[in-house]
């Protein structure tokens, strides 16, 4: 599993509450991602980031943002959610060395926005 | 605008079959083409990858076979088994830098007895 660690795993929110997705790693990885998998749309990226501090947008960021304050955790956070939010988020890491262009994902964060 | 577009949506094949699933992509800068299989519950885990330098690669009963002229790639499943369903996603990305890897829509594989 690379060492990737999501939670929560399931939650529940209503509509116009902020909600924040944690991602940890334990193998010092230096680029990791968030994405959104919804039926019919497959895997979208959200953000990513390339190193504490350093995150850019992927093709679905609107309302969401990131933080990265230390190389083992990734913060995905939803200001204001909404229904249109719902979806289970994957958290991923990028291998290194002779693994390095392989994407590893986590176990996922089931949303619920109501 | 889908850059990688993933057909067919789902798949059924008998035990035994043969299961294919493919994919076609627009940008030629793309040079690295993996395919992930993920388990209800699950996250998506690596099945296979190619690059463009070769046309085929294969993986004990899994294949991937490549068509640069036609950018186009698909995943052969040979002698399916019932173990075997589960969604599949290709995609594709550049090697180089922080390239990010873009995903096909998806196939959800079903092997019937």
């Amino acid at each position: 599993d690379a060492g990737i660690t999501q939670s929560p795993r399931h939650k529940v929110t209503e509509t116009g509450t902020p909600v924040t997705l944690r991602c940890h790693q334990t193998e010092n990885h230096r680029y990791m991602y968030w994405y959104r998998q919804d039926p019919g749309h497959g895997l979208r990226l959200i953000h990513y980031s390339y190193g504490v501090k350093d995150t850019d947008k992927g093709e679905v960021s609107d309302g969401y943002s990131v933080s990265r304050s230390k190389t083992e955790d990734f913060l995905l956070t939803l200001e204001s959610a909404t229904s249109s939010q719902t979806s289970v988020y994957f958290c991923a890491i990028r291998g290194q060395g002779a693994s390095g262009n392989t994407i590893y994902f986590g176990e996922g964060s089931w949303l619920t926005v109501v | 605008q889908q850059q990688v577009k993933q057909s067919p949506q789902s798949l059924i094949v008998q035990k035994g079959g043969i299961s294919i699933i493919n994919c076609a992509y627009e940008n030629t800068a793309f040079d690295y083409f993996p395919w992930y299989q993920q388990f209800p519950g699950k996250g998506p885990a690596l099945l296979i990858a190619i690059r463009p330098d070769v046309s085929e690669k294969k993986e004990g009963r899994f294949t991937i076979s490549f068509n640069k002229s036609a950018k186009q790639f698909s995943l052969h499943i040979m002698d399916s088994q019932p173990g075997d369903s589960a969604t599949y996603f290709c995609a594709a990305s550049r090697s180089f830098g922080n390239e990010k890897l873009t995903f096909g829509t998806g196939t959800r594989l079903t092997i019937i007895p």
